[in-house]
């Protein structure tokens, strides 16, 4: 079975620079999360969504990313503009349902802002 | 919210046993995973505990005190492959969002 795809792997863009983030769970999983990893620190979350609904965006930086889930199944996630901070690794993951089902990751894009 | 302590780094030798805690605070609690992640990879799942005691797969064993806000991965017999960072990981009991540690790093020595 395919785990979670995500694309590209490495991503350097100049700041100010819109980038695209893109993610397909692995098939059957209902929930999809996207995570920012800086250096040295865990997975924080960004967005949760519940097929195509974004349930929990609270920790989302709304004037400048963006994500979205049309047909409940893969996703993207935007920055525009992008700043130097950015810079980090975002995961996605997948769960079979929002209850106590395991999350599994994907390989992660690392965004070097410059 | 979720405070989740674990240490920056811990070097082991080859062969040896090593223990990381995990201690945490948390508005409500719904499970500790713990993830294993190799530089420049993806975090997988190791392990879960939702009730008190020990839980052992193979060379990984974790254990949980709800009471204490504890928990610890054991890793027996150590290969350098074990050489990754290790993630600890605390699921809220409203939200079931997953907090996360800032992750030990384990090197395993020859």
């Amino acid at each position: 079975e395919a785990g979670v795809v995500q694309s590209p792997r490495y991503k350097i863009i100049e700041k100010k620079q819109p980038v695209a983030f893109w993610c397909n769970p692995i098939s059957g999983h209902n929930t999809l999360y996207w995570y920012r990893q800086n250096l040295g620190q865990g997975p924080e979350l960004l967005i949760r969504y519940e097929n195509e609904e974004a349930v929990d965006d609270s920790q989302l930086p709304k004037d400048r990313f963006s994500a979205e889930r049309l047909k409940g199944v893969d996703s993207t996630l935007k920055i525009q503009p992008a700043e130097l901070g950015d810079s980090a690794v975002y995961l996605c993951a997948s769960s079979l349902a929002r209850g106590p089902e395991t999350q599994y990751f994907g390989p992660g894009t690392r965004l070097l802002v410059l | 919210g979720q405070n989740i302590d674990q240490p920056t780094e811990m070097t082991a030798t080859e062969g040896a046993i090593v223990q990381i805690n995990c201690t945490y605070q948390t508005s409500g609690f719904n499970g500790l995973f713990w993830y294993q992640q190799h530089a420049g990879e993806a975090p997988t799942f190791l392990s879960y505990n939702v009730l008190d005691g020990l839980e052992e797969k193979g060379r990984f064993s974790s254990f949980l005190s709800r009471s204490k806000g504890y928990s610890y991965l054991l890793l027996k017999e150590l290969q350098m492959k074990d050489s990754a960072s290790y993630l600890c990981a605390v699921r809220g009991s409203n939200d079931y969002k997953l907090s996360f540690g800032a992750g030990t790093t384990v090197t395993v020595r020859a």
